[in-house]
């Protein structure tokens, strides 16, 4: 099966502390992605990579870095975490180009303080 | 640009009922369609997806989904709910060459009653 692992379940983190949530795959597939989830905003894109090395921003990338050395692997960078990024983090890959269904992590979840 | 509506943002069934959770789409082409589900505290799981041919089509733990053209929409239907259906149920509009246009529902939350 499919795997998509977020390293980190529960973070709590310091307001101006440099956080990295951390996301592997197994799919041998190009397409990553980070989205955000908060009560009544849905899930919201955050950054998205199609390649090693390669990024895009999504709808919300304000305050969000990403990193994509190598292919299974696709870091979320907050480089000074601040209270408003208190959210649900889902790291998701696509299974197939264009027609394939999103396979998601299990979801780190990130308290500022 | 696609959108997604869930008209209903929590629904309450009991046990052993039938369940519809409706789904409505905007986009200009071919929609690929897909419904996800999501228990406390965990990611997203697909339960089932549509792109092309049957417009009914079967996912896991019972559930199915019918498209409909004409209506823009894609409801999911369980002939008989489970206490362990109760969750948040989103539904998605998947485009964009690279996946970054997969548009998501605001998600409807089931209660089930014992």
């Amino acid at each position: 099966d499919v795997k998509v692992t977020q390293s980190s379940r529960y973070l709590v983190k310091r307001t101006g502390e440099k956080v990295f949530l951390e996301c592997v795959q197994d799919m041998d597939h190009e397409n990553m992605f980070w989205y955000r989830q908060d009560p009544g905003l849905g899930l919201r894109l955050i950054y998205f990579s199609y390649d090693v090395k390669m990024k895009e921003k999504g709808d919300i990338p304000e305050g969000y870095s990403v990193s994509r050395e190598k292919k299974e692997r696709f870091s979320l960078i907050l480089e000074s975490a601040s209270t408003n990024q208190t959210s649900m983090y889902l790291c998701a890959g696509r299974g197939q180009a264009n027609t394939g269904e999103l396979f998601f992590g299990e979801g780190s979840r990130l308290t500022v303080l | 640009a696609q959108s997604v509506t869930q008209p209903d943002i929590h629904i309450t069934v009991s046990e052993g009922a039938s369940l519809e959770l409706r789904c409505n789409y905007s986009y200009g082409a071919t929609p690929y369609l897909f419904w996800y589900v999501q228990s406390p505290g965990q990611g997203l799981q697909l339960l089932l997806k549509y792109f092309s041919g049957d417009t009914l089509v079967q996912g896991i733990k019972g559930f199915e989904a019918e498209f409909k053209r004409s209506q823009s929409s894609f409801n999911l239907r369980k002939p008989s709910v489970h206490w362990s259906d109760a969750a948040e149920y989103f539904c998605a509009v998947g485009a964009g060459n690279y996946g970054q246009n997969f548009v998501f529902g605001p998600g409807t939350r089931l209660s089930v009653l014992p």
